[in-house]
């Protein structure tokens, strides 16, 4: 089975600022995939960016980017320039690769950009 | 867009009643996922579907079941209603080929229970 850790279960930063949410797994497959969601207060989920495992350049998607440790088994998400509007639940999550069965979630990251 | 329908936002319901939530999505995705999602917990798979008719215990299967009629279908049953089993449950979908390049799982916007 797989488990997911996000270790910081609040963080608060200042418009502008760059704030980076750990998050570490642990698995025993080598192939799988991992994701970050954002939930704001809309409740709706909103897939940020993914990463595959086979791969070893770190995704980036516009302000956010990964830094993407395998051997660690760490995937930490970066937000740059942080906008008000990425206040929110950050949601760590892993997928094996035939993936199913779903993902596995984290605990969450409530994220809170001070204007 | 893809788009996954849950009819039911908000529910209150009481101890020992027999709860439906439905969800509904039009992308014609295989796999299909309910989720229960509490404070501090995150979110954690209650049952999941590959296939009509097809079901699969998630990590918290206990006092739910499933069923899957139609494709486009899940409906999560809560058989005797009980106050621990008030949260928000989260409805998600994806193609079988969900590891294909721009594939993910897809939410839909939640129901809140509430059982008095």
């Amino acid at each position: 089975a797989q488990t997911v850790t996000q270790s910081q279960p609040e963080m608060s930063v200042q418009e502008a600022e760059t704030v980076t949410l750990s998050c570490t797994y642990d698995t025993s497959e080598n192939n799988y995939y991992l994701f970050w969601y954002k939930q704001p207060p809309s409740r709706q989920m909103i897939l940020v960016i993914r990463q595959e495992a086979y791969k070893q350049q770190n995704a980036t998607e516009n302000r956010f980017s990964v830094n993407f440790q395998k051997a660690a088994k760490s995937f930490s998400l970066k937000i740059s320039d942080s906008q008000l509007g990425d206040t929110a639940m950050y949601f760590c999550a892993f997928m094996k690769h035939e993936g199913a069965d779903g993902l596995t979630f984290g605990k969450g990251t409530h994220l809170i950009i001070q204007p | 867009d893809v788009k996954v329908t849950q009819s039911s936002r908000y529910l209150v319901k009481r101890t020992g009643e027999k709860v439906f939530l439905e969800c509904v999505q039009d992308m014609d995705h295989e796999n299909m996922f309910w989720y229960r999602q509490d404070p501090g917990l995150g979110l954690r798979l209650i049952y999941f579907s590959y296939d009509v008719k097809m079901k699969e215990k998630g990590d918290i299967p206990e006092g739910y079941s499933v069923s899957r009629e139609k494709k486009e279908r899940f409906s999560l049953i809560l058989e005797s209603a009980s106050t621990n089993q008030t949260s928000m449950y989260l409805c998600a979908s994806s193609f079988e080929r969900i590891w294909a390049p721009g594939n993910t799982i897809y939410f839909g916007e939640g129901s809140w229970l509430t059982v008095v």
